[in-house]
């Protein structure tokens, strides 16, 4: 059965930094690209980051760049954001999902950044 | 930026009847890389069509979009109870890959 499952989501304070894990199982992840979805509660979806199926190519929305990095382990089939300088409005479950048309998504990990 | 406009914001209609989705480009989606997801409350969105009109594994052909360039529709004909839900568009030909602000289709 394909699946990820994200885990490392938490309560943190503005600034922090917070470490999302999401754990691949039931397809070669080494040959699939990979993304960060969120979606803040009661909101739409917004798109976070991309990476290669090599990690070669990696895309961010303006949102999180510069504070975010995506990352990947294909040894280990796991998919990786190190979000840092963490704002209120970072506030949102994450998703990982696989390849661009994104066909398989995780349950999510819920992110809350509040003093 | 691409930006993505769906319409109608809300659709309101009764079980069998049919739905029809827009989601227009702000300009051109290369390859025509667009995808349509459903979402329930509570869930994680699930892929309905990818590249604009193929429909993903296990899809009831009920479900069937159509366009390209900056003019897509999603078609769901006679609505199943199980259909009333949030739909999204989303663009992945060029980055960053955006999302529409949704559709949500609720019974009548």
């Amino acid at each position: 059965e394909v699946q990820l499952v994200e885990s490392g989501g938490g309560f943190v304070q503005p600034g922090g930094s917070l470490r999302l894990s999401c754990a691949a199982s039931g397809f070669t992840f080494s040959s699939y690209t990979m993304n960060w979805v969120r979606q803040a509660p009661g909101k739409g979806l917004e798109w976070v980051s991309y990476i290669s199926s090599g990690g070669g190519t990696i895309y961010y929305a303006d949102s999180v760049k510069g504070r975010f990095t995506i990352s990947r382990d294909n040894a280990k089939n796991s998919l990786y954001l190190q979000m840092n300088s963490l704002r209120a409005e970072d506030t949102a479950v994450y998703y990982c999902a696989r390849a661009k048309g994104s066909d398989c998504w995780g349950q999510g990990t819920l992110v809350t950044v509040s003093s | 930026e691409i930006v993505l406009t769906q319409s109608p914001g809300t659709l309101s209609l009764s079980p069998g009847e049919r739905a029809t989705l827009s989601c227009r480009a702000s300009q051109g989606v290369s390859g025509s890389y667009l995808a349509w997801y459903q979402q329930k409350p509570g869930q994680a969105p699930r892929l309905l069509i990818y590249d604009a009109s193929s429909r993903a594994t296990g899809i009831p052909d009920r479900f069937s979009g159509s366009g390209s360039g900056t003019d897509f529709t999603l078609t769901i004909n006679r609505l199943e109870p199980e259909d009333f839900a949030v739909y999204y568009c989303q663009q992945y030909g060029t980055s960053p890959f955006t999302f529409g602000p949704g559709t949500k289709v609720d019974i009548k």
